[in-house]
């Protein structure tokens, strides 16, 4: 049974470019969630998603962030005219309907120039 | 104030030790509590998985909750070297979705 997967597993952008981030949940898995860790931070929480619904984006930046979980295909998570301070580790998690256990990929490491 | 503090380390102890890691937390709606080791560069993996106060055993590791004090702890018995990660505390209220994380403590096991 295959993990979480994300990719790119790198990912160098110039300030002012857009960053696609995927994430395909463990099978059986229904909900996905996506965290920031920052350098020297612990994992920050930004959203929580279900097949076409976005359940909780309390942890989103309010401008230039955006996540989608379209009914075919990954979850990706979208950030529109990035800046150094995005540059960071993202990581996307999926956990079964009904449980509270996240399981994480290997997250997306986001070097913005 | 953190809702989640952990003392960051580093802890170094040599190998067959036992570690002692430990969580405090200042939201007492927090009903599920978990561990993970991160290796450098690599994802978060689930270790301990604990509802509400008691202890858990899984081979060489015990998680602890004590909800009256809102502290946490993980122990490992018989540290090997490639115990030597880091060890993140999440937390999550009842009926909610978003985990809360400690910094993570750094431990090295030496040979």
């Amino acid at each position: 049974n295959a993990g979480v997967m994300q990719n790119p597993r790198h990912l160098v952008r110039r300030r002012g470019q857009e960053a696609r981030l995927r994430c395909s949940p463990m099978k059986g898995h229904s909900h996905v969630y996506w965290y920031r860790q920052l350098p020297e931070e612990g994992l920050k929480f930004m959203v929580y998603l279900q097949k076409e619904n976005i359940i909780d984006e309390s942890g989103m930046p309010k401008e230039r962030f955006s996540a989608e979980f379209p009914k075919e295909g990954p979850s990706i998570l979208r950030i529109q005219q990035v800046v150094r301070g995005d540059s960071a580790a993202y990581f996307c998690a999926s956990s079964p309907e009904g449980r509270e256990t996240q399981y994480f990929g290997p997250g997306t490491r986001l070097l913005v120039l | 104030q953190k809702e989640v503090e952990q003392d960051p380390g580093p802890l170094s102890v040599p190998e067959g030790a036992i570690v002692s890691l430990n969580c405090t937390y200042s939201n007492s709606a927090f009903q599920y509590f978990m561990w993970y080791r991160q290796y450098s560069r690599k994802g978060p993996e689930l270790l301990m998985y604990t509802y509400s106060s008691g202890n858990k055993e899984d081979g060489r590791f015990t998680a602890q909750v004590d909800k009256s004090s809102k502290y946490i702890s993980l122990f490992i018995r018989d540290s090997q070297p490639s115990d030597s990660a880091t060890y993140l505390c999440a937390m999550l209220t009842g009926g909610g979705n978003k985990l809360t994380f400690g910094t993570g403590t750094q431990l090295k096991v030496e040979l």
